[in-house]
């Protein structure tokens, strides 16, 4: 097991810039969901892949998008950005739907 | 009002002290996740309970799925236990965090 891998681990970028979040899952999960985590808060919830189709959203804007490959890594592409969306952006993994999640470390993104 | 609470959200005792965190919740889940957050981000699961107790070590957590509560105890404390220590649910559909309980553990 290789466990959830993030990439990069951080990140700054400028407003109205458009960026690209990677996310390996562990060995064995098909389903991968993203999270955002604004400072001293909790994580929430952004969207989840299954099988490469998205299976839930959160209350994101449509700029906050995403995909899954064959081999269920998955990206969270991010448009227009904003002040605001700096943040730790998490990954996790898992066997199937809402169950025995494994974390990547995060990506954390500063917009300025 | 969040549907997950913890308690309390910050919480400072001397190594060796027993610690209690709390997690209330208000929807239906398949599983509660005690997950644990050093500095720098990185979230480590510690539990998935759907029942009862678990114990790893010198952490145990409880749920109980009738009174939607669960606890987390952290026995003889220690500086290198100080984190933000966060419960999340199941839901439906996916996971809803609570705010996290930021835990500090003096020598």
């Amino acid at each position: 097991e290789t466990g959830v891998t993030q990439s990069p681990t951080h990140l700054i970028k400028t407003r109205g810039q458009q960026v690209t979040l990677r996310c390996s899952s562990q060995s064995g999960h098909n389903t991968v969901s993203w999270y955002q985590q604004a400072l001293g808060q909790g994580p929430q919830f952004i969207f989840q892949y299954y099988r490469e189709e998205e299976n839930g959203r959160g209350n994101f804007p449509p700029r906050f998008s995403g995909l899954q490959f064959p081999n269920y890594s998955s990206e969270l592409n991010v448009n227009a950005l904003e002040l605001d969306d700096s943040a730790l952006y998490l990954c996790a993994s898992s066997p199937q739907g809402n169950y025995g999640y494994t974390f990547g470390s995060g990506t954390r993104l500063t917009v300025v | 009002k969040n549907e997950v609470e913890q308690s309390p959200q910050n919480l400072t005792a001397q190594e060796g002290e027993f610690i209690t965190i709390n997690c209330s919740y208000s929807v239906g889940i398949s599983a509660l996740h005690w997950l644990q957050q050093h500095p720098g981000g990185g979230i480590v699961s510690l539990f998935m309970l759907s029942s009862g107790k678990k114990k790893h070590g010198r952490l145990i957590a409880t749920i109980n799925i009738q009174e939607k509560h669960s606890s987390l105890h952290i026995t003889a404390s220690h500086p290198r236990d100080s984190a933000v220590y966060i419960c999340a649910v199941s839901g439906p559909d996916k996971l809803i965090f609570g705010t996290g309980t930021r835990l500090q553990v003096f020598p």
